[in-house]
């Protein structure tokens, strides 16, 4: 069964400056997407980025960014410039691409880290 | 923007009773989901449904749960006789397709579900 971890319950960043967030998981499979949703105090979960686990490039979206080393099954979100909106609970996730037979497509969730942005 | 919307955004219900939680998907999608989060606590995949039946469950989706989509464009859960450990903010969640671009799940803002 994969699981995914984040290691780090809590986190704070001052405004303007970047934070990385960690993130690992485990599998068996080669296939398999990974994401990184963000909860709001309002409890919605956006997502913010997602990485196919086929692309090597890592992916990027403005301010935020990723650095997936599949070997060492890690996924680990980069906010670069943080703002006082990015405050919340950022949730790692995998799903299997379930190709071969079978899809799968529900998402395992890691634990959370709340990021407090300090002004 | 097209979104996943879910009613009532806060359900009190006494325990015993049946709730029903509502959803509506993104108009061309054809996978729904259902999540569940005790509060402080992880999301939990709870259910998923495509083409009017269930494709995946959870140990979590007993007995007590039921989805429906009764009419084309809800999709329900339904919980027969709810406990107090039932309390949690359950999402619903949509996706147009399983491969490539379009698997990305959209959330809808969650029914805070309070059994006293």
């Amino acid at each position: 069964a994969q699981t995914v971890t984040q290691s780090q319950p809590e986190m704070s960043v001052q405004e303007a400056e970047t934070v990385t967030l960690s993130c690992t998981y485990d599998t068996s499979e080669s296939d398999y997407y990974l994401f990184w949703y963000k909860q709001p105090p309002s409890r919605q979960m956006i997502l913010v980025i997602r990485q196919e686990a086929y692309k090597q490039q890592n992916a990027t979206e403005n301010r935020f960014s990723v650095n997936f080393q599949k070997a060492a099954k890690s996924f680990s979100l980069k906010i670069s410039d943080s703002q006082l909106g990015d405050a919340a609970m950022y949730f790692c996730a995998y799903r299997s691409a379930g190709r071969k037979g079978g899809a799968t497509n529900k998402l395992i969730f890691g634990t959370g880290t709340l990021l407090a942005v300090q002004p | 923007e097209p979104e996943v919307t879910q009613t009532p955004s806060h359900q009190v219900t006494q325990m015993g009773q049946e709730v029903i939680l509502r959803c509506v998907p993104i108009s061309n999608h054809l996978y729904f989901y259902w999540y569940r989060q005790i509060l402080g606590q992880k999301v939990e995949f709870l259910v998923s449904f495509y083409n009017n039946e269930i494709s995946e469950k959870s140990e979590i989706f007993d007995d007590q749960f039921s989805v429906e989509r009764p009419d084309g464009s809800n999709f329900t859960l339904k919980i027969r006789s709810t406990k107090l450990e039932d309390s949690a903010m359950y999402f619903c969640a949509s996706s147009e397709g399983l491969w490539g671009r379009n698997t990305e799940a959209f959330f809808g803002q969650g029914t805070r579900l309070t059994v006293v």
